[in-house]
């Protein structure tokens, strides 16, 4: 049992670059999430998904997109990368509305 | 969007020593947790408290909704217990989470 795992673990694109960050979860949960977390804040939520082929906007959308295409991923992608999106992507998975979430590793993103 | 605000934003303790987290929400919430972030970044649930008090070891946490605030008690700190903690809230759909800025926890031995 895995968990939530998140790949790539790194990566450096340019300004302009797309890429798509993978959330695998081997828990059948319902709900997952995406959020950023920049230096000394919290972490900000981006799209969230309550359910296979659902998604939707979260505090910070703008600039992402996200497709959950089966219950066990969650993919969000960067069409065309900017430096404000340089941050650590956190994938989250939760079983049910009155769940904790279990967090992913994450993935620290430079975008130079 | 919700504002939660923690405090203190930094805390220095000895090993051994206790501590007291708080969490202030500015709207009223149906789901509130606890986290630990640790120094490697890994993000731990602790709680998962809407309301009332809850226990798990050296650790304790209690809500009280109707005023809007989340407590979560350090007993007997350790080395280990050093990071982040974080509170995340969320609202009526139970789904858009918005989190504090944290408290960084630094325990010495």
């Amino acid at each position: 049992n895995a968990g939530v795992t998140q790949t790539p673990k790194f990566r450096v694109l340019k300004t302009g670059q797309s890429m798509t960050l993978l959330c695998a979860q081997d828990m059948n949960h319902e709900y997952m999430y995406w959020y950023r977390q920049d230096p000394g804040m919290g972490l900000r939520l981006i799209h969230y998904s309550v359910g296979e082929g659902t998604t939707a906007k979260g505090e910070v959308p703008d600039g992402y997109n996200v497709s959950r295409l089966k219950k066990q991923n969650f993919l969000l992608g960067l069409e065309s990368a900017a430096p404000s999106q340089t941050s650590v992507y956190f994938c989250a998975s939760r079983r049910g509305a009155y769940e904790t979430q279990y967090f992913g590793p994450g993935t620290r993103l430079l975008v130079l | 969007g919700i504002q939660v605000e923690q405090s203190p934003p930094d805390l220095i303790l000895q090993e051994g020593a206790n501590s007291t987290l708080r969490c202030n929400f500015s709207d009223s919430v149906n789901n509130l947790q606890w986290f630990h972030q640790n120094p490697w970044g890994q993000l731990i649930n602790l709680f998962y408290i809407p309301s009332g008090t809850k226990q798990n070891g050296r650790l304790s946490a209690t809500t009280v909704a109707t005023e809007r605030y989340s407590l979560l008690y350090i007993s007997s700190s350790q080395t280990t217990d050093s990071g982040v903690y974080f509170c995340a809230v969320a609202r009526d759909n139970f789904n858009k989470f918005y989190f504090g800025s944290g408290t960084k926890l630094n325990v010495k031995p």
